[in-house]
């Protein structure tokens, strides 16, 4: 199957830097990358959908300028969260869809903001 | 937002039991149910896209059934084994929302 590789898996910051997460995938391209958010004992919530050369499409309550979704190549996409304070802390998921319109998600990143 | 429940939120079973749990969706504006099995360190894996009311698919021990209808689900797991402790996500496809809205998942628990 497609795989879907995301980096870094833990990542702690101080309130107020910037934190870049990677989402590959690494045997296919992908035009089309979504990412996730997860608050403890709740679902996968969409933030925002990733096109490969266009600006993102984001989910209502999802602060655009907050986190910052650049698509660049049909392999990679990056989820920046800008000044990232404690609130921001959670589990952040990508994920690609290929043809049969399933799912490839990358591995998910723990963000702490100190 | 769409409401998505699944059934129950927690399941522990003995090496060999049977078991199965339910994903509940609004059937009206369904397009498609994906279910995904998420094991702990891992990424989550697809196990299933169902379309078709009445639709019935299996991979291995693991068999899922759709009713768009009355807008459910069920996953069943035949002769549990410990590698199948995992959480069990299901998610519809809405074409109102045109994107997959995720259940909570049933976190399942098989001890040997």
């Amino acid at each position: 199957g497609a795989v879907v590789s995301q980096h870094p898996s833990r990542v702690i910051c101080k309130s107020g830097t910037s934190v870049k997460i990677e989402c590959r995938s690494l045997d296919f391209q992908a035009t089309t990358m979504f990412w996730y958010r997860q608050f403890p004992k709740q679902s996968l919530m969409l933030m925002a959908t990733s096109n490969e050369g266009s600006k993102a499409t984001y989910e209502q309550g999802v602060e655009k300028d907050k986190f910052l979704i650049n698509h660049a190549s049909l392999t990679l996409s990056t989820l920046t969260v800008t000044s990232a304070h404690p609130e921001d802390s959670s589990f952040y998921i990508c994920s690609a869809s290929v043809g049969t319109g399933e799912l490839f998600f990358g591995e998910g990143s723990r963000l702490t903001v100190l | 937002i769409l409401n998505v429940e699944q059934s129950p939120q927690s399941l522990h079973v003995q090496e060999g039991d049977s078991t199965n749990f339910t994903c509940s969706f609004p059937s009206s504006n369904f397009y498609a149910l994906h279910w995904y099995r998420w094991e702990t360190a891992k990424s989550p894996e697809a196990l299933f896209v169902m379309t078709l009311n009445g639709d019935e698919k299996k991979k291995g021990r693991i068999s899922a059934t759709l009713n768009t209808k009355e807008g459910y689900s069920y996953l069943y797991i035949k002769g549990s084994q410990p590698e199948d402790s995992a959480t069990y996500l299901c998610a519809p496809y809405d074409v109102r929302f045109v994107k997959l809205t995720f259940g909570q998942g049933t976190i399942l628990t098989v001890h040997p």
